[in-house]
C-alpha cells in the first residue's frame, strides 16, 4: 500500500494564480484532512471530511476550498494565491473520524511558495 | 480551547544518553493523546496513542507515558537515527480536531 500520497510534491506560484493540491488515500479510510504547517506552529486544519460527500471547515480555512471527489481522493484548492499562504501542505486520513482509535495517517507533504 | 505544550524546542543528546520529551496539555475531554515523528522534508509518522492516564507504550528506544496533565517520550540509549522532530497532539471533545504541539527537536550525537 503506497498509503497517503501528495502531488505535487514542490510548486512556486505568483501572487493571484490559482492552483489545486492533489490528495489519494488507498487504505479504505473514511475521513480525510488538509493541515498546514509554519515554521515555529504546530500543525493547523485547515478542512477536513468525515467521509464521502461532507467537507468542513478546520481552524484555518480562509482563502482555501476542498473538494472530496470519491472516497479515495480530497483536493485542496487555492483560488487566488497569497503569500501569507506559503506553507507547506499535509494531507492525512482515518478510518472513522471521531472514534477512539481514530488516527491519522500523513501524506509526504506539498511545499508551496507564493511570491 | 484546547492547548498543546512541549518542552523543550530542541534538545542535544549523546549516542545512548538517555532523555525524556515533555507534553502538556489542557483539554476538555481527553479521547486520545497522539505521539508522531516528523524527518525532515517528510510528513508525520505515526508512533503512539494514549487513552487514560497511566498507559504506557513502547516501540524499541521509545516509550510514551501519560497522566491528566502531560505525556512523557521516554527515549533509552539513543541512535543517531532516533534524530527527528517529535509532535505531539491530542483529541478533546470534537470528533475530528487533532490539536498540536510546535514539536521538539531531537539531535542525537554519535
Amino acid at each position: 500500500n503506497a498509503g497517503v500520497t501528495q502531488t505535487p510534491k514542490f510548486q512556486v506560484l505568483k501572487t493571484g494564480q490559482s492552483m489545486t493540491l492533489q490528495c489519494a488515500q488507498d487504505m479504505n479510510h473514511n475521513s480525510m484532512y488538509w493541515y498546514r504547517q509554519d515554521p515555529g506552529m504546530g500543525l493547523r486544519l485547515i478542512y477536513y471530511s468525515a467521509s464521502e460527500g461532507t467537507t468542513d471547515k478546520g481552524e484555518v480555512p480562509n482563502g482555501y476550498n476542498v473538494s472530496r471527489l470519491n472516497k479515495r481522493e480530497f483536493s485542496l484548492r487555492l483560488e487566488s494565491a497569497a503569500p501569507s499562504q506559503t506553507s507547506v501542505y499535509f494531507c492525512a486520513s482515518s478510518a472513522i473520524s471521531g472514534s477512539g482509535t481514530d488516527t491519522q495517517y500523513f501524506g509526504p507533504g506539498t511545499r508551496l511558495t507564493v511570491l | 480551547e484546547d492547548q498543546v505544550t512541549q518542552s523543550p524546542e530542541a534538545l542535544r543528546l549523546q549516542e545512548g544518553e538517555s532523555s525524556s520529551l515533555n507534553c502538556s496539555y489542557t483539554v476538555s475531554g481527553l479521547r486520545g493523546l497522539f505521539w508522531y515523528r516528523q524527518d525532515p522534508g517528510k510528513g508525520p509518522e505515526f508512533l503512539f496513542t494514549l487513552y487514560s492516564a497511566g498507559e504506557e507504550k513502547e516501540k524499541e528506544r521509545l516509550k510514551a507515558t501519560l497522566t491528566k496533565k502531560e505525556s512523557f517520550l521516554h527515549i533509552t540509549a539513543p541512535k543517531p537515527e532516533d534524530s527527528a522532530t517529535y509532535l505531539c497532539a491530542v483529541r478533546g471533545g470534537s470528533n475530528y480536531k487533532l490539536t498540536f504541539g510546535k514539536g521538539t527537536l531531537l539531535t542525537v550525537n554519535p
